[in-house]
């Protein structure tokens, strides 16, 4: 089976734009959370995606956001990017949700300039 | 904030050794707690994980050891391997629709030759 893939994997973005971060889960994983992970806050959860609808959320602002496509493929938005919005964006997909066996992709290393 | 604390920081350890990584949580409610591996450029990969019903869990060179009562769970790695050399995380969580993990900060590993 294919593993998790995240596009882009590199990206440098200047402060004030808004960036869009895609993530293909493994093939009948219908859970894709997203992660956080930075030198100075570690890995912080984001959000988890179930069949389409948000099932939870972490403690970020509302400039984060997600959604989940038919095909359990989803998207990350972060808009007015701030400097401190670098990080390296994780999603990790499930066959049951967050709470059980997940598998991560690669990430997308967001710069902010 | 829910918190994980991850202990030591740093370890190294020499090819052939036990290593042994510590984390305390907070919540009585968790009930899910893996351990992740990430090498350099590469996401999390899900090593090992354990529930509060048993007490300890083995895969392989992997060991987990469950303390309830202390809220205190460890991940042991017996003969360790220059290949071990990563950095691991542990998280905990409550398992299920609400399951938003929280994260320890990483624990560098070193394994010499």
């Amino acid at each position: 089976k294919a593993g998790v893939t995240q596009t882009p994997r590199y990206l440098i973005k200047t402060r004030g734009q808004q960036v869009t971060l895609s993530c293909s889960p493994i093939s009948g994983h219908r859970s894709v959370s997203w992660y956080q992970q930075t030198p100075g806050q570690g890995l912080q959860f984001l959000f988890e995606y179930f069949s389409e609808t948000q099932r939870n959320k972490g403690n970020f602002p509302g400039r984060f956001s997600g959604r989940q496509f038919s095909n359990s493929r989803s998207e990350m938005n972060v808009s007015t990017l701030e400097l401190g919005d670098s990080a390296l964006y994780l999603c990790a997909s499930s066959l049951q949700g967050a709470g059980y066996e997940q598998y991560f992709g690669p990430g997308t290393r967001l710069t902010v300039t | 904030q829910q918190q994980v604390k991850q202990s030591p920081q740093s370890l190294i350890v020499q090819k052939g050794g036990i290593s042994i990584i510590n984390c305390a949580y907070e919540n009585t409610a968790f009930d899910y707690f893996p351990w992740y591996q990430q090498f350099p450029g590469k996401g999390p990969a899900l090593l090992i994980a354990i529930r509060p019903d048993v007490s300890e869990k083995k895969e392989g060179r992997f060991t987990i050891s469950f303390n309830k009562s202390a809220k205190q769970f460890s991940l042991h790695i017996m003969d360790s391997q220059p290949g071990d050399s990563a950095t691991y995380f542990c998280a905990a969580g409550k398992s299920g629709g609400s399951y938003i993990p929280t994260f320890g900060r990483g624990t560098s590993l070193i394994v010499h030759p």
